[in-house]
């Protein structure tokens, strides 16, 4: 069974540039978490969709981040335009619907913006 | 609002040595409880998780914690670390019913294992 699907694994860009994340959940899970790791700030929550819909994005940092999910099965977290501040590991989480909360994680994006 | 404090950024013991990774929360109600490894490069992993019952839970690769009530802590346990388990480690909660889904993460303890 796969778990959570993040691509791409690596990305390297230009400040000033689009940087576009995405996100498979686990088949069946209705939660979704964006999640943003540095050595500075640790795990912080971006943003978390049930049933695709957008629940809590208070800790989106600025209108250059969003975030959708069209449908139970993907997701994506845009940058625009980028800066070097943004450099980070940013980890999608899947969870099922009920009373377990417990959060699976994807392997990450390891963004570096020059 | 919850929060959680993992006191210890980071921790060294040899191998053999049992461990103990502290974890404090704060939340008014009862919680639910998590703790996550991370490897070097990779995701979180689930190691085990507290939701209500036997306060002692056991996880994967031999890891225990032990939720205490009074003392608003979760503390991680191995009777004896492997050379494996070497990662950083992160005590998490949720906020249990009031159906918000979010967990709230520690900054994590960073293990690390002598030969």
């Amino acid at each position: 069974d796969a778990g959570v699907i993040q691509s791409p694994r690596h990305e390297v860009t230009e400040m000033g540039q689009e940087v576009t994340l995405r996100c498979k959940p686990i088949s069946g899970h209705n939660s979704l978490f964006w999640y943003r790791q540095t050595m500075m700030r640790g795990l912080e929550l971006l943003i978390y969709f049930n049933n695709n819909v957008p629940i809590d994005d208070s800790g989106m940092p600025e209108d250059r981040f969003s975030a959708k999910m069209p449908n139970a099965s993907f997701s994506t977290l845009k940058i625009q335009p980028s800066e070097p501040r943004d450099s980070a590991v940013y980890f999608c989480a899947s969870s099922p619907h009920s009373r377990d909360e417990t959060q699976y994680f994807g392997p990450g994006t390891r963004l570096l913006v020059l | 609002a919850q929060s959680v404090t993992q006191p210890d950024i980071h921790i060294t013991v040899s191998e053999g040595a049992s461990l103990e990774l502290r974890c404090n929360y704060s939340y008014g109600a009862t919680p639910y409880l998590f703790w996550y490894v991370q490897s070097p490069g990779q995701g979180l992993q689930l190691l085990l998780k507290y939701f209500s019952g036997d306060t002692l839970v056991q996880g994967i690769k031999g890891f225990e914690a032990e939720f205490k009530r009074s003392q608003s802590s979760f503390n991680l346990r191995k009777p004896s670390v492997h050379w494996s388990d070497a990662a950083e480690y992160f005590c998490a909660v949720g906020a249990g019913d009031t159906g918000r889904r979010a967990l709230t993460f520690g900054s994590g303890t960073r293990l690390q294992v002598q030969p």
